[in-house]
C-alpha cells in the first residue's frame, strides 16, 4: 500500500515565475491539505481539499491555488514567485473524517 | 496567530533518559496529534488525542492532554539515538478543517 507520494523532490525557479507540485494521496484517503514549511518553523496550511473542491484555506495569497482530481491527486500551484516562497512543500491526506494526516515526503522549492 | 507553540525549543539528553516536551494552543479542538520530522523531510504521525481524552500511550510514547489549560506533553521513555528529530504538535480546531502546527521541539539523543 503506498503511503503518499508527491513530486518533484526538488525544484529551482526564478523570480516571477510559476510552479506546479503534485501529490497522491494514500490510498483510500479522499482529503489533501497542503502545507508550507519554512526552514526552522513548523508548518502553515495552505488549503485542504475534498470533493474537488477547495473546503478550506489558510492565509495565503491568491497566487497560491489547487487543484483536486476525481482520483483524489492534487496540484499546488504558486504562481509569481517570490524569494520568500522558498520552503518545504508538504501534501498531507486523510479521510475526511478521520482526522489523521499522513504526510509525504515534500517538494523543496528553491526560489533564486 | 492561531499556531501552537513547543516548549523547550531544543532539548539534548543521554540515550536512555525519558524527554518530555509541551504544547500549548489557543483555541477549542477536536483533537491533537504529535508528528516527528527528520532532518527537513516529511512528517511521520505519531499519536493522536481526542479532546475527550487526558492521556494515551504508544509504545515508549504517552501523550498527555489538559483541555482546561489548552496544553498537552508528549513524553517518550528510554530514548534512543534514533528519536534525534523535530517533534510538532497540531491541533485541529472544533471551528474548521484545518490543523495548526506549533514552532517543534528540537532533540537531540545522545549515544
Amino acid at each position: 500500500d503506498a503511503g503518499v507520494t508527491q513530486s518533484p523532490t526538488h525544484l529551482i525557479k526564478t523570480r516571477g515565475q510559476q510552479v506546479t507540485l503534485r501529490c497522491s494521496p494514500k490510498s483510500g484517503h479522499d482529503t489533501v491539505s497542503w502545507y508550507q514549511q519554512a526552514l526552522g518553523q513548523g508548518p502553515q496550511f495552505i488549503f485542504q481539499y475534498y470533493e474537488e473542491e477547495e473546503r478550506q484555506r489558510g492565509n495565503f495569497p491568491d497566487r497560491f491555488s489547487g487543484h483536486q482530481y476525481p482520483n483524489y491527486s492534487s496540484e499546488l500551484n504558486v504562481n509569481a514567485l517570490l524569494l520568500g516562497d522558498s520552503a518545504l512543500y508538504l501534501c498531507a491526506s486523510s479521510l475526511a473524517s478521520l482526522g489523521t494526516q499522513y504526510f509525504g515526503p515534500g517538494t523543496r522549492l528553491l526560489v533564486l | 496567530s492561531q499556531q501552537g507553540e513547543e516548549d523547550p525549543q531544543a532539548l539534548s539528553i543521554q540515550e536512555g533518559e525519558n524527554a518530555t516536551m509541551n504544547c500549548s494552543y489557543k483555541t477549542s479542538i477536536n483533537n491533537l496529534q504529535w508528528y516527528r520530522q527528520n532532518s527537513g523531510r516529511g512528517l511521520v504521525h505519531l499519536i493522536l488525542i481526542r479532546s475527550n481524552e487526558r492521556e494515551k500511550h504508544s509504545g515508549r510514547l504517552r501523550v498527555t492532554l489538559d483541555t482546561s489549560k489548552k496544553s498537552s506533553s508528549l513524553l517518550i521513555t528510554a530514548s534512543r539515538a534514533a528519536d534525534t528529530a523535530s517533534y510538532f504538535c497540531a491541533t485541529e480546531p472544533n471551528t474548521g478543517n484545518q490543523f495548526y502546527f506549533g514552532t517543534g521541539t528540537s532533540l537531540t539523543v545522545i549515544p
